[in-house]
């Protein structure tokens, strides 16, 4: 079926360090592939988003590219700030299979920025 | 401005009354979708409904009921059979989720007291 995977948290990162929160997927048919971002007591937030294979999305200075070769959509950012300290969800929604409609939410990724 | 919302923000309820959790949107989406999330974990799908007067079960829809009249609204009630109802509730709305994903509320926080 479909899923996805996230790497486990929590990471911390101090300020201006890199980040890679690694992201997975299996997929029956065509997916799209989301990154949302939760900060503490809110909703999701969409983050950024790719609909096919080698699109790059970006926003924030975040970004993830649609790697369809090895099914992943790993979020970067350069430098981080303390306000980017959030739960990160990665997730996709298939084209043409029985969750047609549906977003499929891997389990967030908790990111901590220390000053 | 468009958007999707939630009321109340915090409500609390005594061990054996229903309660109804609102939802309200003005973004003219189809779908519309309950979540339920506990400290530190994922979401979980409670409902959905993807055109009026009709919903499905997601998977933890026992002890919940939903109704569908209106495009715009989709209420969520947790009833007393629900034994753990104490979480943070999300409901998000839907357009063309694979190509748009979803937008969602800003949540409701429910405690059992």
């Amino acid at each position: 079926g479909d899923s996805v995977t996230q790497m486990e948290g929590p990471v911390t990162l101090s300020e201006e360090a890199f980040l890679t929160i690694n992201c997975t997927y299996t997929a029956t048919g065509y997916p799209s592939l989301f990154w949302y971002v939760q900060y503490p007591g809110e909703g999701l937030q969409l983050l950024l988003k790719a609909t096919k294979a080698d699109d790059k999305g970006s926003n924030k200075g975040f970004e993830a590219t649609y790697r369809k070769e090895t099914t992943s959509f790993h979020l970067e950012k350069g430098s981080v700030q303390v306000s980017d300290s959030a739960v990160y969800f990665c997730a996709l929604s298939v084209h043409g299979s029985s969750n047609t409609g549906k977003l499929i939410f891997g389990q967030g990724t908790t990111l901590q920025v220390k000053p | 401005d468009g958007g999707i919302t939630q009321s109340p923000k915090y409500l609390f309820r005594k061990e054996g009354q229903n309660v109804t959790l609102s939802c309200e949107q003005n973004l003219n989406h189809d779908a519309m979708y309950w979540y339920r999330q506990d400290p530190g974990q994922g979401l979980r799908l409670i409902y959905y409904s993807q055109i009026v007067n009709d919903f499905q079960k997601g998977d933890i829809a026992e002890g919940y009921s939903v109704s569908r009249e209106k495009k715009e609204s989709f209420p969520l009630t947790v009833t007393s059979a629900q034994k753990n109802p104490t979480a943070f509730y999300l409901c998000a709305s839907g357009g063309m989720p694979q190509t748009y994903g979803y937008t969602f509320g800003s949540g409701t926080r429910l405690t059992v007291v």
